[in-house]
């Protein structure tokens, strides 16, 4: 069972808004991070520190943090969002190590 | 710019080991993690462990803790994940990523090295 839980599907229609949830005990004592990988590719950072962007990831991702849950949002949804999103962060208890949510798989539909 | 550039993919016999290299520019000396991540055929993100260049300290996931060292070597800035004891179960795509020191986000990635165990 995962330290961090994400539903496995998400969809959304073009323009569209959707959010990706993602909850475990951890979220509210450390920092969650955002991460897109696109088919065949390396993951990409997409959100840092529950809501910061790297530059250059434009505005319509955007995370959240309440409790033990994190969001990720994005609007005016696009093709090219079509990808897997991971959550993670720091799990102080275990020794320390990063551990990762099971991945949410967005369909553009 | 900073860039990982990994190297090439690899088939191991299973109870060898493998060594991946991942070569880092555009760093500033020391204000980085380097991180390792397996993501096996069709399966999610799993992290296997980081290290400071600044101190040479590493933290392993306890999944690999036994068979995983990452080590660098500072004068090329090259960074290396080795892992022994290989199993089909580690057939995956490994790939370094670094973060800022003192922060857990893996910033940037590395390209994957695909590593493929079978007798």
């Amino acid at each position: 069972q995962s330290v961090l839980t994400q539903p496995p599907s998400a969809s959304g229609t073009l323009g569209q808004r959707v959010t990706i949830s993602c909850s475990g005990s951890i979220v509210g004592g450390t920092f969650i991070y955002w991460y897109q990988q696109l088919p065949g590719r390396a993951p990409k950072l997409l959100i840092y520190r529950n809501d910061q962007r790297p530059s250059g990831v434009p505005d319509r991702f955007s995370g959240s943090t309440s409790g033990t849950s994190a969001s990720l949002a994005i609007s005016g949804l696009r093709s090219e969002d079509e990808a897997e999103y991971y959550c993670a962060g720091w799990h102080h208890s275990l020794s320390g190590q990063e551990v990762f949510g099971g991945g949410t798989k967005l369909t553009v539909l | 710019e900073v860039q990982l550039v990994q190297s090439g993919a690899e088939m191991k016999r299973p109870g060898t080991t493998v060594t991946i290299s991942c070569s880092i520019s555009g760093h500033t000396s020391g204000d980085y993690y380097i991180h390792w991540v397996q993501q096996a055929p069709g399966k999610g993100l799993e992290w296997v462990g980081l290290l400071d260049p600044e101190d040479g300290a590493t933290i392993y996931a306890e999944k690999f803790q036994d068979r995983v060292t990452i080590s660098v070597d500072s004068s090329t800035n090259t960074a290396y994940m080795e892992m022994s004891s290989l199993k089909s179960d580690d057939t995956a795509v490994y790939y370094c990523a670094t973060g800022d020191q003192g922060d857990y986000g893996l910033a940037r990635w590395g390209q994957g090295t695909r590593v493929t165990v079978s007798s």
